[in-house]
């Protein structure tokens, strides 16, 4: 299984102001994932991150808001833009090769205040 | 109808009691089909494959029921530690785009006592 970090482990942001989470697997993986869990809900895919080209967002999260890179296959990053209160979630890293079953980051703590 | 729905639980059982879990997904072409354990404050964690024939890890057995479309848990001989909140998770094949990746219930919280 990979080993998946993601940094910052938490953090409390002013409204306005954005946010990049880095995620780093251990080994190379074909697909990541962003995903969003806010308090006491299920995991929200929010896009898929693609080596070497845009990001593929789920209904209802855009690029301009979650810009999304993906440099190489083992590191993705994910910045939350212009953030609101609303924005306060969970945000796991996850990462997959092909059929294999996904893992995920320990998750990123966002207060925005 | 959401892609994957579960029981709304919480299920409360004492020690040693066998619990079930049940959860059904909407897309029949849905092809892969996950168990997850989420513990309080920490990223899911992978608990068991659910086969078509079947298959069991311990006190735990997971079934799929393709043709009614949905899947079950069963724990045996509960344990405190088996505490969590577990995440059934569809994922609908294929390797590009968002067809590759997990579609979440919200989960069913299972609370152990002493």
């Amino acid at each position: 299984s990979a080993v998946i970090s993601q940094k910052p482990s938490r953090d409390i942001c002013q409204r306005g102001t954005s946010l990049t989470i880095q995620c780093q697997v251990d080994s190379q993986v074909t697909m990541m994932f962003w995903y969003r869990q806010q308090p006491g809900q299920s995991l929200t895919l929010i896009a898929t991150a693609n080596q070497g080209s845009e990001a593929t967002y789920e209904s209802g999260f855009v690029i301009d808001k979650f810009p999304i890179s993906r440099p190489n296959l083992t590191f993705s990053t994910l910045t939350v833009s212009n953030m609101s209160p609303e924005d306060s979630s969970i945000y796991l890293c996850s990462a997959s090769s092909g059929a294999e079953t996904q893992y995920f980051g320990p998750g990123t703590r966002l207060l925005v205040l | 109808r959401k892609e994957v729905e579960q029981d709304p639980g919480p299920f409360n059982v004492p020690e040693g009691a066998t619990v079930a879990f049940n959860c059904t997904y909407s897309n029949s072409a849905s092809q892969s089909f996950f168990w997850y354990r989420q513990d309080c404050r920490k990223e899911p964690k992978l608990l068991m494959s659910v086969y078509s024939s079947g298959n069991e890890d311990g006190r735990f057995t997971a079934q799929l029921n393709r043709a009614s479309q949905y899947i079950s848990l069963l724990i045996r001989d509960s344990k405190l530690s088996d505490s969590a909140t577990y995440l059934c998770a569809v994922k609908k094949g294929g390797y590009g785009g968002s067809q590759g990746n997990l579609i979440f219930g919200k989960g069913t919280k299972l609370s152990v006592k002493p």
